[in-house]
């Protein structure tokens, strides 16, 4: 069982909201990790969008829309992704990652279609 | 302005070698983690390799080790990731990027690496 588990894709309308959720491998538990989401566009390489552990631990990436915030629902072992007011910008692969066993670990993404 | 430029890509026969390169600018480069990180094409994000600010430390996805080596010369704000014995499943772009989480969380463009015969 991976890591880290994103469901391959998620599809949203234009001004809504879209959960992306990350969920950790049974015994790993969430409450112990900061969780890092980048957003990635074709032919780009992928962007710093924040990383989120706790209410008082949590940072938003440089210029990143405060649209864009982190959660976690610890009864689902998992962290969330929030996009509000979601713009066809929007569109894109988002990745979780986490700091384990010595390792950065990425999930394997979720592409986010907006229409 | 962050800007990391990656070189030293190309085509290889399986079983050879390449030394990517990663040019770094507009931060003080010796107070930061650096990472390599890879995308076989059409595929996802893969971690490879990161070190320490002095370069102290050093840790590896378990498919890379012993055959590739990260390093760095904060004198010449450079990264490097020295790839041996490369294999056909090594294909992959390969991003040079700053600390994660921090303020310098950015990447470069990539360079891309092709293992065939």
């Amino acid at each position: 069982q991976a890591v880290l588990t994103q469901p391959s894709s998620l599809s949203a309308s234009p001004g809504a909201s879209a959960s992306l959720t990350c969920t950790l491998r049974s015994g790993i538990n969430v409450g112990a990790y900061r969780i890092y989401w980048y957003q990635q566009k074709p032919g780009s390489p992928p962007q710093y969008l924040l990383r989120y552990k706790s209410d008082s631990d949590k940072q938003q990436g440089s210029g990143v829309p405060s649209r864009f915030s982190g959660s976690k629902d610890a009864s689902a072992n998992a962290g969330i992704l929030l996009i509000s007011g979601l713009q066809s910008e929007d569109e894109a692969d988002y990745y979780c990652m986490i700091w384990h066993s010595s390792a950065w670990v990425f999930g394997g993404g979720t592409k986010l279609t907006v229409l | 302005e962050v800007q990391l430029v990656e070189s030293g890509g190309g085509l290889v026969q399986p079983g050879g070698s390449l030394r990517l390169s990663c040019a770094a600018s507009g931060f003080t480069f010796s107070r930061y983690w650096m990472s390599w990180v890879r995308q076989a094409p059409g595929k996802g994000l893969e971690w490879v390799a990161n070190v320490k600010k002095d370069g102290s430390e050093k840790f590896y996805v378990d498919s890379v080790k012993g055959r590739f080596t990260i390093s760095r010369d904060n004198a010449k704000n450079s990264l490097y990731l020295q790839m041996n014995s490369l294999r056909a499943d090594d294909t992959a772009v390969y991003y040079c990027a700053g600390e994660a989480g921090s303020d310098v969380d950015y990447w470069g463009q990539g360079t891309l690496v092709t293992v065939s015969s």
